[in-house]
């Protein structure tokens, strides 16, 4: 049974660099069909897509995040990365990875999530 | 981007009665793309239905999902205790894919 897990710092501080790492397990990142996306939600708030991965290294990105994200493919290819450049307390949330179904770019639902990692911004 | 918008923001039901939420897109929603997860408190959120309605792998029949073009619904035939959660759709026709705030089923 596939199943992903979040991991690393809980705490950090503005104007610096969040950075995350999803461990999959019963599984690979290699499967044709199936892309490796981070999501967050802000605490007592709704979900946001940050961006997602193709085993090859393509990267898709949230407009609205684009510009400070970058994931991705780890060495051994059983885990991924989030990279979340100049955060502000607008950044605090859980941070889930999840496997996302899709084709030719397009992305579709995710199935199954990882159990989120809560990452406050605070100096 | 598509904003969705759900409806109502709570709904308080017994355990036994149908739940019917809804979901709506700011723009059409290409070929039903769209899913619906459920979140207990605490808990990751969980795939549901996807393509409008296609229910995932181990998901009971009492959850469906119809609709299509800017509005859709899930719908619980009768609620289990297990159910009340808070539920989210999720289109992803149009880049960037969106999730609406979100509906939460309470206990009356």
């Amino acid at each position: 049974q596939l199943q992903l897990q979040e991991s690393g710092p809980g705490l950090v501080k503005p104007s610096e660099t969040l950075s995350l790492t999803c461990t999959v397990s019963g599984g690979s990142i290699g499967i044709v069909s199936y892309y490796w996306a981070w999501i967050r939600q802000p605490p007592g708030k709704g979900l946001e897509w940050i961006g997602s991965l193709y085993y090859s290294g393509s990267t898709y990105y949230n407009p609205s995040l684009k510009s400070r994200v970058t994931i991705s493919v780890g060495t051994s290819k059983n885990h991924f990365s989030l990279k979340l450049s100049s955060v502000t307390a607008a950044d605090t949330a859980v941070y889930y990875c999840a496997r996302q179904r899709g084709d030719y770019g397009n992305l579709h639902w995710f199935d199954p999530w990882g159990q989120g990692t809560l990452v406050t911004v605070s100096s | 981007e598509i904003v969705l918008t759900q409806s109502p923001g709570t709904l308080s039901l017994s355990p036994g009665e149908r739940a019917t939420l809804s979901c709506r897109a700011s723009q059409s929603v290409s070929s039903s793309y769209l899913a619906w997860y459920q979140q207990k408190p605490g808990q990751t959120p969980r795939l549901l239905i996807y393509g409008a309605s296609s229910r995932a792998t181990g998901i009971p029949d009492r959850f469906s999902g119809s609709g299509s073009g800017t509005d859709f619904t899930l719908t619980i035939s009768r609620l289990e205790p297990e159910d009340f959660a808070v539920y989210y759709c999720q289109q992803y026709g149009s880049s960037p894919g969106t999730f609406g705030q979100g509906t939460k089923v309470e206990i009356k």
